[in-house]
């Protein structure tokens, strides 16, 4: 699977939309970006998925480049909740094992 | 149930001492998965359960970890002559055949202190 980047941390001000970049240059065509979130003491919460559409649910918005080597999550009006740890992971299609990162640190300010 | 179930939800034991996490999966979800997360750090996977088929046990740490699950109901977690780099939070989650690529449904984990 591909490795993935992330920077560790962000702050984000409540109700603004929180943009979460993830690098993943040697990602392969069969794999898919997952997202995951873990807020404190709780296990990991799925977000979003995508292969090479930009994807949207209730939660969260997904935008993945055309050449597919990084791809950005968003948040579109980030409240206090929202406060927690960003996983972005690449997956390959029928496998399950993630490598999970040390993620993305989001802060969303008062 | 509503969700992923484990327990305990924290565990303190001796060194030496062996220990059980246990993990109830949404009825239904023929796979499961455990998961340790030390302080800080990102999720190890340990072991992958689908259905009859032979577990994945790649990702245990040593031949002090094992797991079982009976069916496609509860499963265990045991961990003999602990050591206190065993110390993490245990995490257990569970995902439909059907529905794996959307996702896996996590448990709150057993956060285990070996002193």
């Amino acid at each position: 699977d591909a490795k993935t980047t992330q920077p560790t941390s962000m702050d984000c001000a409540e109700g603004r939309a929180a943009n979460l970049p993830c690098n993943h240059s040697t990602i392969s065509g069969n794999e898919y970006v997952y997202w995951y979130r873990q807020i404190h003491s709780q296990g990991p919460q799925y977000i979003i998925h995508g292969l090479k559409n930009n994807e949207t649910n209730e939660m969260a918005s997904l935008i993945i480049t055309e050449d597919r080597k990084s791809s950005t999550l968003i948040l579109p009006h980030a409240t206090l909740r929202d406060t927690a740890v960003y996983y972005c992971i690449v997956l390959t299609s029928g496998t399950y094992k993630y490598i999970f990162g040390t993620g993305t640190r989001l802060k969303v300010l008062a | 149930g509503a969700g992923v179930s484990q327990s305990p939800s924290n565990k303190v034991t001796e060194k030496g001492k062996d220990v059980e996490l246990r993990c109830d999966p949404i009825s239904g979800h023929t796979a499961l998965y455990w998961y340790r997360q030390r302080l800080g750090q990102g999720l190890e996977f340990l072991i992958y359960f689908q259905g009859n088929s032979a577990p994945d046990k790649s990702g245990l740490p040593s031949d002090r970890f094992s797991a079982e699950r009976t069916g496609e109901s509860v499963s265990t977690l045991t961990i003999q002559r602990t050591q206190q780099e065993d110390s993490a939070v245990y995490l257990c989650a569970s995902s439909s055949y059907l529905t794996s690529e959307r996702g896996y449904t996590f448990g709150s984990g057993t956060r285990l202190t070996v002193v």
